[in-house]
């Protein structure tokens, strides 16, 4: 059974904190992504890695960054978190095939800044 | 920043109602374009992969069907049932990434 697994499904940090959100996936995909979810915004891509230790920045890449420093892993951080980060943030990841191939999912981790 | 748009953002439905959505996508650097089911609590997974101008796919009571020269794609479902009840995401693929549509949230009353 494939698998993308997310760190944590809830958490709660407070404004200006480092926060590491880790997704791990082991169908051996090149490409791993980081998504948020916020209502009637659909997901939008933070950032993409198409290979270990190669990124590229999303559509709204400002207030993260990300580090692929494995293939199987990629994380997500926010240098220093705000409260409009607050979101459900999804991992997905995809062989590199030009879309050929289904992206798989992992279950989300709804994050909330106080 | 790709655009992609689904519409209706919402519909609610009968069981045994028939109803199709719509993903509007650009017409350029097309590579693929996939739909997505999303059940509250769970991740989304795939319910199809498409790659060719004309693409028909099928699986069970759901179908799609690909335009890419004037970038669209359908999604059908025939006879509803509350079971379907989710939102249905597409997204376009373009350089390797994967730009998602903000979904259709079906609802299906019994």
């Amino acid at each position: 059974d494939v698998k993308v697994t997310q760190s944590s499904r809830y958490l709660v940090k407070r404004t200006g904190e480092k926060v590491f959100l880790e997704c791990v996936q082991d169908m051996d995909h090149e490409n791993m992504f980081w998504y948020r979810q916020d209502p009637g915004l659909g997901l939008r891509l933070i950032y993409f890695s198409y290979d270990v230790k190669m990124k590229e920045k999303g559509d709204i890449p400002e207030g993260y960054s990300v580090s692929r420093e494995k293939k199987e892993r990629f994380s997500l951080i926010l240098e220093s978190a705000s409260t409009n980060q607050t979101s459900m943030y999804l991992c997905a990841s995809s062989h590199q095939t030009g879309g050929g191939t289904e992206a798989f999912f992992g279950q989300g981790t709804r994050l909330t800044v106080v | 920043i790709l655009n992609v748009e689904q519409s209706p953002q919402s519909l609610h439905v009968q069981e045994g109602d028939s109803t199709n959505f719509t993903c509007s996508f650009p017409s350029s650097n097309f590579y693929a374009l996939h739909w997505y089911r999303w059940e509250t609590a769970k991740s989304p997974e795939a319910l199809f992969v498409m790659t060719l101008n004309g693409d028909e796919k099928k699986k069970g009571r759901i179908s799609a069907t690909l335009n890419t020269k004037e970038g669209y794609s359908y999604l059908y479902i025939k006879g509803s049932q509350p079971e379907d009840s989710a939102t249905y995401l597409c997204a376009f693929i373009a350089f390797n990434k994967f730009y998602f549509g903000s979904g259709t949230k079906l609802n299906v009353k019994p």
